[in-house]
């Protein structure tokens, strides 16, 4: 199994900007979480999903952040303008997302810098 | 709202001894999960061990083991025979219990371990 996929693993941009981060979850979960990574404030949700569905986005800073899973393989998280408090990792995770104990698998991160 | 606390923001330890990395957390919940999760320079986050919170026995893997004081609200983890490769950030994590669906994880700030050789 590839395990999840996120793409970019970098991206520099300068402040104003939009920007797409995504996702190819392991297949078969229906779980897909977006976690954020910063120094100052760690590892935070932002939003997950089950079956597509959004369940969760209090930890969701502001308009400026959007989320989509338009199918089971996919997922982007958005930033509209960035800034550069925006700065930080984003993971993906997923999970099979079935009753029970299981795991959350997180991709290798991305790496957002907003100049 | 749960909250996850790890007092030490770094630690170090020896090449071969042994070290524990504490953690403390609040919830109303009865049930629940948790974790402690490995994050090397690779950024990566590598599951280390988990504990259901029904479970009285505390669990297990290798060199890993945990010291689950449900009561206290205390989940610490002790590394055996540390390693080099052992050095990472860790951090503890919680988790709601459901009947369906997933949950979130809520994570502590970190710990930063370092091993000496």
């Amino acid at each position: 199994d590839a395990g999840v996929i996120q793409s970019p693993r970098h991206e520099v941009t300068e402040m104003g900007q939009e920007v797409t981060l995504r996702c190819k979850p392991i297949s078969g979960h229906n779980s897909l979480f977006w976690y954020r990574q910063t120094m100052m404030r760690g590892l935070e949700l932002l939003i997950y999903f089950n079956n597509n569905v959004p369940i969760d986005d209090s930890g969701m800073p502001e308009d400026r952040f959007s989320a989509k899973m338009p199918n089971a393989s996919f997922s982007t998280l958005k930033i509209q303008p960035s800034e550069p408090r925006d700065s930080a990792v984003y993971f993906c995770a997923s999970s099979p997302g079935t009753s029970g104990d299981y795991e959350q698998f997180f991709g290798p991160g991305t790496r957002l810098t907003v100049l | 709202a749960q909250t996850v606390t790890q007092s030490q923001p770094e630690m170090s330890v020896q090449e071969a001894e042994t070290v524990t990395l504490s953690c403390t957390y609040d919830t109303s919940e009865s049930d629940y999960y948790l974790f402690w999760y490995k994050q090397p320079p690779s950024r990566q986050m590598i599951l280390v061990i988990r504990q259901e919170a029904y479970k009285q026995q505390n669990a297990t893997e290798n060199r890993f083991s945990v010291n689950f004081q449900k009561a206290a609200k205390s989940f610490s983890l002790k590394i055996s025979d540390s390693q080099l490769g052992d050095a990472a950030m860790y951090f503890c994590a919680y988790r709601r219990l459901t009947q369906g669906g997933s949950e979130k994880l809520v994570f502590g700030k970190g710990t930063k371990l370092t091993v000496n050789p």
